[in-house]
């Protein structure tokens, strides 16, 4: 069975500080990894994979398989990065369906 | 492109109803998912539709049923409603036909709101 796990219900941090949001998933084979993103009145959407390798918005976040974690990283936090962060997994064993952590609401305050 | 769109917005029903909810996929999808996100939870996968029929299901009962037309569109059936089932409920697309882990990715349109009383 695959599960997400992000440990904090809600991270609350001030303008300029590092941000890091944690993920750590249980799956046996190769997931593929996804933090999707709410802001207030907006609809759910895709932040970044790890199989982009990307950085979006100034937010990163490396698959550690040995740890089976991905964490969501940002080294200066925004007041608009306040929203529900959700990490996701989806199985390579042609579901195609991801799982969802609970959610991490981060509030940044000004 | 408008993007993945669902109606209505809002709709209020009461307990024992049958509710029907709408969405159009995004431009050039093939597949659409639908979720149930309870206040202050994460989504809750209940069917995925690909080729006019069923692909997957979750753990949800058989009041919970659903249908994809030609044209990709879908629609989400609630049968006798319970005060449980108020929630959001979210649309996904997706374009399974596609190659590698693109069939991943999945882009969601804002939500139905449904309040059972």
């Amino acid at each position: 069975a695959q599960r997400v796990t992000q440990p904090e219900k809600l991270l609350s941090v001030f303008k300029g500080a590092p941000v890091e949001l944690k993920c750590n998933y249980s799956y046996s084979g190769s997931p593929e990894l996804f933090w999707y993103v709410q802001y207030s009145r907006q609809r759910l959407q895709l932040l970044l994979r790890h199989i982009s390798r990307e950085s979006i918005k100034g937010f990163t976040a490396d698959l550690n398989k040995g740890e089976t974690s991905f964490h969501l990283k940002k080294p200066f936090a925004q007041e608009e990065d306040s929203a529900m962060y959700y990490c996701a997994l989806s199985g390579n064993g042609g579901s195609y369906i991801p799982t969802f952590g609970r959610g991490t609401s981060l509030i940044v305050h000004p | 492109d408008a993007g993945v769109t669902q109606s209505p917005t809002h709709l209020i029903k009461t307990r024992g109803q049958q509710v029907t909810l709408r969405c159009s996929p995004k431009s050039g999808h093939d597949t659409v998912s639908w979720y149930q996100q309870a206040l202050g939870q994460e989504p809750q996968f209940i069917f995925q539709y690909y080729e006019e029929e069923e692909r997957q299901r979750g753990n949800f009962p058989d009041r919970f049923s659903g249908h994809q037309f030609p044209n990709y569109s879908s629609e989400l059936n609630v049968n006798a409603l319970l005060l449980g089932d108020s929630a959001l409920y979210l649309c996904a697309s997706s374009l399974l036909s596609g190659v590698g882990r693109a069939k991943n990715i999945q882009y969601f349109g804002a939500g139905t709101r449904l309040s059972v009383l």
